[in-house]
């Protein structure tokens, strides 16, 4: 069984630019979750793919996207690079179901220069 | 709105020793679920342990056990036989039934330190 994987591991970007970062869920898996996790703090949830449909959605601005694909994979984008989004992106994948654990990659840790 | 409290931030323990990790939580759903999750030092989210509202036993995942009160709103990780691998930090988790209550939402976390 594959876990989830996660691309790239470390990323360091200036503010006003652009980033995509990617997600293979794990296999069987058909829900994908994104959080951000500043240093020291809990994670903090972005948004939720079922199916390739947002079906969940955090207090994120609008320039935090996503996409995932028939394969259940997904990109995190964002636009407008801040200071303030240099954290540790971290996606999940699961079964649909409020019993349903959900299963992290390592994450990527972007940084904002 | 549902939150998570977990009220400790750092935590003590012998090596050997149980220690039990706090985790409070509102909600108005009355179907949810409760995660604790283990992240070392390196970054990655470990899954340990779920326990269903509706649920009747306190799950247990061999040295992991959960002790939910759920008049209290409580739901505590109990680690027993600590060992120095268990240095991490703990996040308690939980996930409503209803629109956008079904994301996850975390806690703050407990730093535990085993000490041999």
């Amino acid at each position: 069984e594959t876990g989830v994987t996660q691309s790239p591991t470390h990323l360091i970007k200036t503010r006003g630019q652009q980033v995509t970062l990617r997600c293979s869920s794990q296999s069987g898996h058909n829900t994908v979750s994104w959080y951000q996790q500043a240093l020291g703090q809990g994670p903090q949830f972005i948004f939720q793919y079922y199916r390739e449909e947002e079906n969940g959605r955090g207090n994120f601005p609008p320039r935090f996207s996503g996409l995932q694909f028939p394969n259940y994979s997904s990109e995190l984008n964002v636009n407008a690079l801040e200071l303030d989004d240099s954290a540790l992106y971290l996606c999940a994948s699961s079964l649909a179901g409020t019993n349903q654990p959900q299963h992290f990659g390592d994450g990527t840790r972007l940084s904002i220069l | 709105a549902q939150k998570i409290t977990q009220t400790q931030p750092g935590m003590f323990v012998q090596e050997k020793e149980a220690v039990t990790l706090d985790c409070t939580y509102d909600t108005s759903d009355p179907s949810y679920g409760l995660f604790w999750y283990k992240q070392p030092s390196s970054g990655e989210m470990i899954f340990l342990i779920y326990q269903g509202s509706y649920d009747q036993q306190n799950a247990t995942e061999g040295r992991y056990s959960l002790n939910f009160q759920k008049a209290r709103k409580s739901a505590n990780l109990v680690i027993s036989a600590s060992q120095l691998g268990d240095s991490a930090m703990y996040f308690c988790a939980m996930r409503g039934n209803a629109g956008n209550n079904r994301k996850l939402i975390w806690g703050l976390g407990t730093s535990l330190a085993v000490n041999p």
